[in-house]
């Protein structure tokens, strides 16, 4: 059980264009999803906090017209890259918690954008 | 605010040897402890937890111990295989989210 998918898995897009990546729940329903970004060989930072039917809740820094979160469902939450650069070639992971009130959090397998 | 650090890597073993990932970290209140690992091209998974002092987490072999006198939740295996290579990452829980360490890299040779 807690099984969380991202789609796609790797990316490759032009600059200057919007890529969305995701994030899905296929076995429970996720109150709250997370995204995450990591860098080569770096921790994850969290980016945006987004819980199902309101707005995300973006981290210190993070431009939230530039990341774009949707958190539609309990079990589908989207990030939309818009007008991508060179510089946000990442890989970006995403996790989802069931509960509220609950700590763990269930990570999905990650997409690897790349922004030529 | 809260904050997890971590020994840095890179760390690299023979196979059956002891592992030791130091782990200490600082929190507001009473968080939930956590490593996770990250095989190569993928995303994190849950190795262990501990959710209160004392509490030891275990699983494939690897253990820590919740020691709330040193802050601390370091990460042990006792022998570690080639497919243990991976990069390890201790968190914490706080305000329901979590912080990470910064990851070690860990390689097993065989």
């Amino acid at each position: 059980g807690a099984v969380v998918s991202q789609h796609p898995s790797r990316v490759i897009c032009k600059s200057g264009t919007s890529v969305k990546i995701e994030c899905r729940s296929l076995d429970f329903q996720a109150t709250t999803m997370f995204w995450y970004r990591q860098f080569p060989k770096k921790s994850l930072m969290l980016m945006a906090t987004s819980n199902e039917g309101s707005k995300a809740t973006y981290e210190q820094g993070v431009e939230k017209d530039k990341f774009l979160i949707n958190h539609a469902s309990l079990t589908l939450s989207t990030l939309t890259v818009t007008s991508a650069h060179p510089e946000d070639s990442s890989f970006y992971i995403c996790s989802a918690r069931g509960r509220r009130g609950t700590y763990e959090q269930y990570f999905g397998p990650g997409t690897r954008l790349t922004v030529t | 605010g809260n904050s997890v650090t971590q020994m840095e890597g890179p760390v690299t073993l023979s196979e059956e040897a002891f592992l030791t990932i130091n782990c200490t970290y600082t929190a507001t209140g009473y968080p939930s402890l956590f490593w996770y690992v990250q095989y190569p091209g993928e995303g994190l998974q849950l190795l262990l937890k501990a959710t209160k002092a004392d509490d030891k987490g275990s699983n494939k072999g690897f253990e820590a111990t919740y020691r709330k006198e040193t802050t601390s939740f370091h990460l042990e295996k006792g022998s570690v295989q080639v497919s243990d290579s991976a990069v390890y990452f201790c968190a914490l829980s706080g305000d329901y989210k979590l912080s990470f360490g910064a990851g070690t890299t860990v390689t097993v040779r065989a």
